[in-house]
Protein backbone atom coordinates (compact mmCIF):
# COMPACT_ATOMS: atom_id res chain seq x y z
CA UNK A 1 0.00 0.00 0.00
CA UNK A 2 1.45 3.49 -0.76
CA UNK A 3 2.71 5.50 2.29
CA UNK A 4 2.66 9.12 2.32
CA UNK A 5 4.23 10.51 5.27
CA UNK A 6 4.49 14.26 6.24
CA UNK A 7 6.83 15.65 8.30
CA UNK A 8 7.12 17.73 10.94
CA UNK A 9 3.77 16.31 12.54
CA UNK A 10 3.86 19.53 14.75
CA UNK A 11 5.41 22.83 13.61
CA UNK A 12 5.28 25.45 16.10
CA UNK A 13 6.83 28.81 14.42
CA UNK A 14 7.16 32.82 14.97
CA UNK A 15 5.82 34.72 12.79
CA UNK A 16 8.29 36.62 10.44
CA UNK A 17 10.02 33.22 10.11
CA UNK A 18 10.39 30.59 7.13
CA UNK A 19 9.92 26.90 7.01
CA UNK A 20 9.14 23.81 4.86
CA UNK A 21 6.97 21.47 5.21
CA UNK A 22 7.88 17.77 3.36
CA UNK A 23 5.72 15.19 1.85
CA UNK A 24 7.40 11.91 0.62
CA UNK A 25 5.67 9.32 -0.52
CA UNK A 26 6.75 6.21 -2.04
CA UNK A 27 4.87 5.05 -5.32
CA UNK A 28 4.92 6.74 -8.64
CA UNK A 29 2.93 9.51 -9.08
CA UNK A 30 2.46 12.51 -10.95
CA UNK A 31 -0.34 14.27 -9.17
CA UNK A 32 -0.24 15.54 -5.69
CA UNK A 33 -2.56 17.93 -4.27
CA UNK A 34 -1.65 20.47 -1.05
CA UNK A 35 -5.36 20.99 1.22
CA UNK A 36 -5.45 23.23 4.63
CA UNK A 37 -7.84 22.33 6.97
CA UNK A 38 -9.02 24.63 9.84
CA UNK A 39 -10.14 22.77 13.21
CA UNK A 40 -13.11 21.69 12.75
CA UNK A 41 -13.81 22.39 9.37
CA UNK A 42 -13.47 20.76 6.03
CA UNK A 43 -10.68 20.61 3.44
CA UNK A 44 -9.76 23.16 1.21
CA UNK A 45 -7.64 22.89 -1.74
CA UNK A 46 -4.40 24.86 -1.60
CA UNK A 47 -2.29 23.97 -4.78
CA UNK A 48 -2.65 21.04 -7.84
CA UNK A 49 0.54 20.03 -8.73
CA UNK A 50 0.40 17.92 -11.65
CA UNK A 51 3.85 17.24 -13.02
CA UNK A 52 7.51 16.75 -12.29
CA UNK A 53 9.18 20.66 -11.41
CA UNK A 54 6.16 22.01 -10.87
CA UNK A 55 5.57 24.99 -8.59
CA UNK A 56 2.91 26.48 -7.43
CA UNK A 57 2.67 29.77 -5.56
CA UNK A 58 -0.03 31.71 -3.31
CA UNK A 59 0.35 34.69 -0.81
CA UNK A 60 3.09 33.55 1.60
CA UNK A 61 2.53 29.77 0.51
CA UNK A 62 4.93 27.86 -2.22
CA UNK A 63 4.70 24.27 -3.26
CA UNK A 64 6.70 22.11 -5.68
CA UNK A 65 6.98 19.06 -6.77
CA UNK A 66 9.80 16.54 -7.49
CA UNK A 67 8.17 13.19 -8.80
CA UNK A 68 11.76 11.30 -9.25
CA UNK A 69 12.41 12.30 -5.92
CA UNK A 70 8.92 11.81 -4.82
CA UNK A 71 8.78 14.20 -2.68
CA UNK A 72 6.75 17.88 -2.45
CA UNK A 73 7.52 20.70 -0.18
CA UNK A 74 4.98 23.35 1.03
CA UNK A 75 7.09 26.69 1.81
CA UNK A 76 6.04 29.08 4.07
CA UNK A 77 7.20 32.30 3.75
CA UNK A 78 7.00 34.95 6.58
CA UNK A 79 4.86 33.20 8.33
CA UNK A 80 1.59 35.03 9.79
CA UNK A 81 -1.18 33.91 12.88
CA UNK A 82 -3.64 33.14 9.60
CA UNK A 83 -1.41 30.35 8.55
CA UNK A 84 -2.09 28.49 11.66
CA UNK A 85 -3.97 25.18 10.54
CA UNK A 86 -3.28 21.65 9.43
CA UNK A 87 -1.73 21.13 6.31
CA UNK A 88 -2.02 17.80 4.32
CA UNK A 89 -0.99 16.71 0.85
CA UNK A 90 -2.44 13.82 -1.19
CA UNK A 91 -1.58 11.83 -3.93
CA UNK A 92 -3.38 10.31 -6.56
CA UNK A 93 -2.68 7.03 -8.16
CA UNK A 94 -5.24 7.23 -10.64
CA UNK A 95 -7.64 4.95 -8.57
CA UNK A 96 -7.33 6.33 -4.98
CA UNK A 97 -6.14 9.27 -3.01
CA UNK A 98 -3.41 8.38 -0.57
CA UNK A 99 -3.59 11.61 2.14
CA UNK A 100 -0.55 11.99 4.26
CA UNK A 101 -0.37 11.94 8.36
CA UNK A 102 -1.14 15.92 8.02
CA UNK A 103 1.21 19.13 9.21
CA UNK A 104 -0.48 20.72 12.43
CA UNK A 105 1.05 24.70 12.40
CA UNK A 106 0.75 27.37 14.55
CA UNK A 107 2.14 30.56 14.37
CA UNK A 108 3.24 32.44 17.40
CA UNK A 109 3.07 36.06 17.08
CA UNK B 1 -21.55 27.34 -7.58
CA UNK B 2 -22.80 25.60 -4.80
CA UNK B 3 -20.28 23.28 -2.94
CA UNK B 4 -20.24 20.11 -2.14
CA UNK B 5 -23.35 19.53 0.63
CA UNK B 6 -23.16 16.71 3.28
CA UNK B 7 -26.33 15.81 5.31
CA UNK B 8 -27.18 15.70 8.65
CA UNK B 9 -23.94 18.02 10.05
CA UNK B 10 -24.20 15.70 13.32
CA UNK B 11 -25.60 12.25 13.66
CA UNK B 12 -25.44 10.49 17.23
CA UNK B 13 -26.18 6.73 17.27
CA UNK B 14 -25.77 3.67 19.55
CA UNK B 15 -23.91 0.44 18.95
CA UNK B 16 -25.65 -2.07 16.80
CA UNK B 17 -27.66 0.70 14.74
CA UNK B 18 -27.17 1.60 11.43
CA UNK B 19 -26.47 5.13 10.06
CA UNK B 20 -26.70 7.17 6.38
CA UNK B 21 -24.90 9.63 5.58
CA UNK B 22 -25.83 12.15 2.08
CA UNK B 23 -23.44 13.42 -0.15
CA UNK B 24 -24.70 16.23 -2.92
CA UNK B 25 -21.64 17.08 -5.38
CA UNK B 26 -20.95 20.06 -7.36
CA UNK B 27 -22.49 20.49 -10.11
CA UNK B 28 -20.81 18.73 -13.25
CA UNK B 29 -19.36 16.66 -11.11
CA UNK B 30 -19.65 13.01 -11.15
CA UNK B 31 -17.21 11.59 -9.06
CA UNK B 32 -17.85 11.32 -5.47
CA UNK B 33 -15.40 9.91 -2.86
CA UNK B 34 -16.10 9.36 1.22
CA UNK B 35 -13.26 9.42 3.92
CA UNK B 36 -13.55 8.61 7.45
CA UNK B 37 -11.01 11.16 9.51
CA UNK B 38 -11.11 10.00 13.41
CA UNK B 39 -9.78 12.26 16.08
CA UNK B 40 -6.13 12.83 15.90
CA UNK B 41 -5.82 10.76 12.28
CA UNK B 42 -5.54 11.70 8.97
CA UNK B 43 -7.94 11.16 6.51
CA UNK B 44 -8.96 7.36 5.32
CA UNK B 45 -10.14 6.56 2.20
CA UNK B 46 -13.67 4.84 2.14
CA UNK B 47 -15.16 4.48 -1.60
CA UNK B 48 -14.85 5.93 -4.57
CA UNK B 49 -18.11 6.49 -6.71
CA UNK B 50 -17.99 7.57 -10.47
CA UNK B 51 -20.93 7.31 -13.16
CA UNK B 52 -22.80 4.95 -10.67
CA UNK B 53 -20.81 2.50 -10.00
CA UNK B 54 -18.25 1.82 -7.21
CA UNK B 55 -14.78 2.39 -8.58
CA UNK B 56 -12.37 1.39 -5.59
CA UNK B 57 -13.23 1.03 -2.08
CA UNK B 58 -10.54 1.41 1.20
CA UNK B 59 -9.41 -0.96 3.74
CA UNK B 60 -12.48 -0.79 5.28
CA UNK B 61 -15.43 -3.96 6.23
CA UNK B 62 -18.14 -4.60 4.65
CA UNK B 63 -20.64 -2.82 6.51
CA UNK B 64 -19.37 0.06 5.18
CA UNK B 65 -21.28 0.78 2.12
CA UNK B 66 -22.84 3.14 -0.49
CA UNK B 67 -24.24 3.77 -3.55
CA UNK B 68 -24.65 6.65 -6.13
CA UNK B 69 -28.03 8.26 -7.71
CA UNK B 70 -28.37 9.14 -11.27
CA UNK B 71 -28.00 12.41 -10.02
CA UNK B 72 -24.23 11.57 -8.83
CA UNK B 73 -26.18 12.14 -5.00
CA UNK B 74 -24.89 9.49 -2.98
CA UNK B 75 -25.47 7.54 0.66
CA UNK B 76 -22.73 6.18 3.01
CA UNK B 77 -24.21 3.42 4.97
CA UNK B 78 -22.75 2.48 7.90
CA UNK B 79 -24.45 -1.25 9.56
CA UNK B 80 -23.72 -2.62 12.90
CA UNK B 81 -21.52 0.52 14.22
CA UNK B 82 -19.18 0.31 17.10
CA UNK B 83 -17.67 2.81 19.18
CA UNK B 84 -14.53 3.36 16.27
CA UNK B 85 -16.78 4.37 13.49
CA UNK B 86 -16.83 7.75 15.56
CA UNK B 87 -15.67 10.11 13.36
CA UNK B 88 -15.97 13.24 10.88
CA UNK B 89 -16.79 11.89 7.89
CA UNK B 90 -16.31 13.86 4.45
CA UNK B 91 -17.12 13.54 1.01
CA UNK B 92 -15.47 15.37 -2.27
CA UNK B 93 -16.36 15.50 -5.22
CA UNK B 94 -14.33 16.32 -8.80
CA UNK B 95 -14.86 16.03 -12.70
CA UNK B 96 -13.38 12.65 -12.93
CA UNK B 97 -10.66 10.92 -11.22
CA UNK B 98 -7.63 12.72 -11.90
CA UNK B 99 -8.83 16.27 -11.36
CA UNK B 100 -8.77 18.38 -7.70
CA UNK B 101 -11.19 17.01 -5.05
CA UNK B 102 -13.61 19.59 -3.56
CA UNK B 103 -14.85 18.55 0.14
CA UNK B 104 -17.98 18.85 1.81
CA UNK B 105 -17.84 20.08 5.39
CA UNK B 106 -18.64 16.23 6.45
CA UNK B 107 -20.81 14.36 9.04
CA UNK B 108 -19.90 14.05 12.71
CA UNK B 109 -20.89 10.47 13.59
CA UNK B 110 -20.72 9.88 16.83
CA UNK B 111 -21.40 6.31 18.43
CA UNK B 112 -22.82 6.08 22.09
Amino acid sequence: ELKVEQNPLFLSMQEGKNYTIYCNYSTTSDRLYWYRQDPGKSLESLFVLLSNGAVKQEGRLMASLDTKARLSTLHITAAVHDLSATYFCAVDTGNQFYFGTGTSLTVIP
Amino acid sequence: EAGVTQSPTHLIKTRGQQATLRCSPISGHTSVYWYQQALGLGLQFLLWYDEGEERNRGNFPPRFSGRQFPNYSSELNVNALELEDSALYLCASSRAMGQPQHFGDGTRLSIL
